[in-house]
């Protein structure tokens, strides 16, 4: 059974830091690799999404790493901002089944 | 290009009363997806949908909760009878199959059973 673990739970940094976002999964039987936001209250926004044969994808400040042999992905974000401020969570899809599996999320907080 | 649409936003209701969501996805889309999200964890999928067929369900409490996707475009979950454990949020995505797998999802449904 698929598991996607995010560490930490939660991140406290002031505006302007670089920071990274960790996501594991236990199996690399991977499809691809979603990364969202939510707001309180909202829905997911789709961030980027990482193919199984891509190692990285980039949107503006952000940047996802995918390594599917160790399992792990990693969201960069750029100079961050306090409207930045949001859970984020990672997901994967499962080769051979349409569904994504969701890790707990990392709750993240910028200081102005 | 509007986006995945549900309804209503927020329901309360008194234990043991039935309550349906309702969600339309985005045009062209023809996988649709349920998922059940409790305070603080992640999405958890409940049913999935290719057109109008049913092809992962094994995670819905088929005992109280039911899903309808007729004609292949939107979709309803129903909940009958609530019990206080179905407060949530329920989430509605849709995908296209050609498309990477990239999910879009609605704003979702906060259901309070009180």
């Amino acid at each position: 059974k698929q598991e996607v673990t995010q560490i930490p739970a939660a991140l406290s940094v002031p505006e302007g830091e670089n920071l990274v976002l960790n996501c594991s999964f236990t199996d690399s039987a991977i499809y691809n690799l979603q990364w969202f936001r939510q707001d309180p209250g909202k829905g997911l926004t789709s961030l980027l999404l990482i193919q199984s044969s891509q190692r990285e994808q980039t949107s503006g400040r952000l940047n996802a790493s995918l390594d599917k042999s160790s399992g792990r992905s990693t969201l960069y974000i750029a100079a961050s901002q306090p409207g930045d401020s949001a859970t984020y969570l990672c997901a994967v899809i499962i080769q051979g089944a349409q569904k994504l599996v969701f890790g707990q999320g990392t709750r993240l907080t910028i200081n102005p | 290009e509007a986006g995945v649409v549900q309804s209503p936003r927020y329901k309360i209701i008194e234990k043991k009363q039935p309550v349906a969501f309702w969600c339309n996805p985005i045009s062209g889309h023809n996988t649709l997806y349920w998922y059940l999200q409790n305070l603080g964890q992640g999405p958890e999928l409940l049913i999935r949908y290719e057109n109008e067929e049913a092809v992962d369900d094994s995670q819905l409490p088929k005992d109280r909760f039911s899903a309808e996707r007729l004609k292949g475009v939107d979709s309803t979950l129903k909940i009958q009878p609530a019990e206080l454990g179905d407060s949530a949020v329920y989430l509605c995505a849709s995908s296209f199959l050609g498309n990477s797998g990239e999910l879009f999802f609605g704003e979702g449904s906060r259901l309070t059973v009180l």
